[in-house]
């Protein structure tokens, strides 16, 4: 059971490149989510999707977008890397909504933008 | 939107002692309390949560106190090892919500 599966585990990109951070589940949940981690500053929540075709923005969405075609996949895309966006970016997923249902994150994706 | 404040920022016990962490939280919606733990290199993992209306829940060496009163719940951890070390994150939740907001972490280090 592999769970939440992220790719690439790293990367180095130059200022103004752009690339999709991938991130596939195979639990059949319906939720799915986008975070940055930065150190010492916790996971900050950049976007959300509840289904197949539905996406939200989180707490820090300036700079990212994702899309949702699949239950399993939830591309994360940078379209013009800047060095703010160097970071670690974690993909996880739920079942429900419900109170209760833990989120499964994978092993993150390590980005740096120079 | 809430708010989650975890402290301390980092901890450092001798092996067998106990490692308490304690977080608060804005908003009195909130009715889901999760901790993760993350080792180096990986995501974090989920070790142990409580919902609002209980107001503590153990699972052998780890438990979870929440005083909704106060709006605040904390990690304990009895008879610490070494591979206890890591960082560890609490976070809220409201019910209807399917975000959760994280706190800063902790990192513990458990010392031989």
């Amino acid at each position: 059971n592999a769970g939440v599966t992220q790719t690439p585990k790293f990367r180095i990109l130059k200022i103004g490149q752009s690339m999709t951070l991938q991130c596939a589940q195979d639990m059949n949940h319906n939720y799915m989510y986008w975070y940055r981690q930065d150190p010492g500053m916790g996971l900050k929540l950049i976007y959300y999707s509840v289904g197949a075709g539905i996406t939200d923005k989180g707490e820090v969405p300036n700079g990212y977008n994702v899309s949702r075609s699949t239950t399993e996949d939830f591309p994360l895309r940078l379209e013009l890397a800047a060095p703010s966006q160097t970071s670690v970016y974690f993909c996880a997923s739920s079942y429900s909504r419900a109170t209760g249902e833990p989120q499964h994150f994978g092993d993150g994706t390590r980005l740096s933008i120079l | 939107g809430e708010n989650v404040e975890q402290h301390p920022s980092t901890l450092s016990v001798q092996e067998g002692d106990s490692a308490v962490i304690k977080c608060t939280y804005s908003d009195s919606a909130s009715n889901y309390f999760p901790w993760y733990k993350q080792e180096l290199g990986k995501g974090p993992q989920l070790i142990i949560d409580i919902r609002s209306n209980v107001g503590e829940k153990k699972d052998q060496r780890i438990a979870v106190t929440l005083n909704k009163t106060a709006k605040h719940f904390s990690l304990h951890i009895t008879e610490t090892q070494p591979e206890d070390s890591a960082v560890y994150f609490c976070a809220a939740s409201s019910s209807g919500y399917s975000t959760l907001t994280f706190g800063k972490g902790t990192m513990l280090l458990v010392s031989p």
